[in-house]
């Protein structure tokens, strides 16, 4: 198993550019999440989706949408970048019967730029 | 709203002497809660975890924590810090079953 795979691992983007950060987990986990993590504020949520088709909004949700049209992919779109939206992105998965248990699963995060 | 609080943002402690990080939390439900740690420049790992039972916790590299609903904490501890501890450390409460709400981190210094 691959587990969550993200996709890119660096990128720099210039002010008003839009991207999409990939998340994609191969474990049939049903919930994921998307965080961002800045010095001295620890990681905090974006926003996160409990199946396909369902997504809900986090605690920093602005200027970030996102979809989940299929169970093993839930991508994070920057629509017009910010130089504030710099940060290191976190995607996260898990069972609503074993996330309890076995904990998140991680990726290893896309650090963004934007200038 | 759930809220995790980690009231020290950074914690130096000699090589071979006793560690506690301190957590408190604000749920209203019995709360699901996880310690994760994050060496410089790598990903999250999972060092415990609590979601029923027995309120004393153990984890990986020799860590523990305790749930004390009374005090709305999960401290973590660990008798004899190791210089590869070093790190920064995340408390999280899980939110409604579907993802994490984290702490600010403490960052864990440990001098020889």
């Amino acid at each position: 198993n691959a587990g969550v795979t993200q996709t890119p691992k660096f990128q720099v983007l210039k002010t008003g550019q839009s991207m999409t950060l990939q998340c994609a987990q191969d474990m049939n986990h049903e919930y994921m999440s998307w965080y961002r993590q800045d010095p001295g504020m620890g990681l905090r949520l974006i926003h996160y989706s409990v199946g396909a088709g369902i997504t809900d909004q986090g605690e920093v949700p602005n200027g970030y949408n996102v979809s989940r049209s299929t169970t093993e992919d839930f991508p994070l779109r920057l629509l017009s970048a910010a130089p504030s939206q710099t940060s290191v992105y976190f995607c996260a998965s898990s069972r609503p019967d074993r996330g309890l248990i076995y904990g998140y699963t991680f990726g290893s995060g896309t650090r963004l730029t934007v200038v | 709203a759930q809220s995790v609080t980690q009231p020290d943002i950074h914690i130096t402690v000699s090589e071979g002497a006793s560690l506690e990080l301190r957590c408190n939390y604000s749920y209203g439900a019995t709360p699901y809660l996880f310690w994760y740690v994050q060496s410089p420049g790598q990903g999250l790992q999972l060092l415990l975890k609590y979601f029923s039972g027995d309120t004393l916790v153990q984890g990986i590299k020799g860590f523990e924590a305790e749930f004390k609903r009374s005090q709305s904490s999960f401290n973590l501890r660990k008798p004899s810090v190791h210089w590869s501890d070093a790190a920064e450390y995340f408390c999280a409460v899980n939110q409604a079953g579907t993802a994490l709400i984290f702490g600010k981190g403490t960052t864990l210094s440990v001098s020889s």
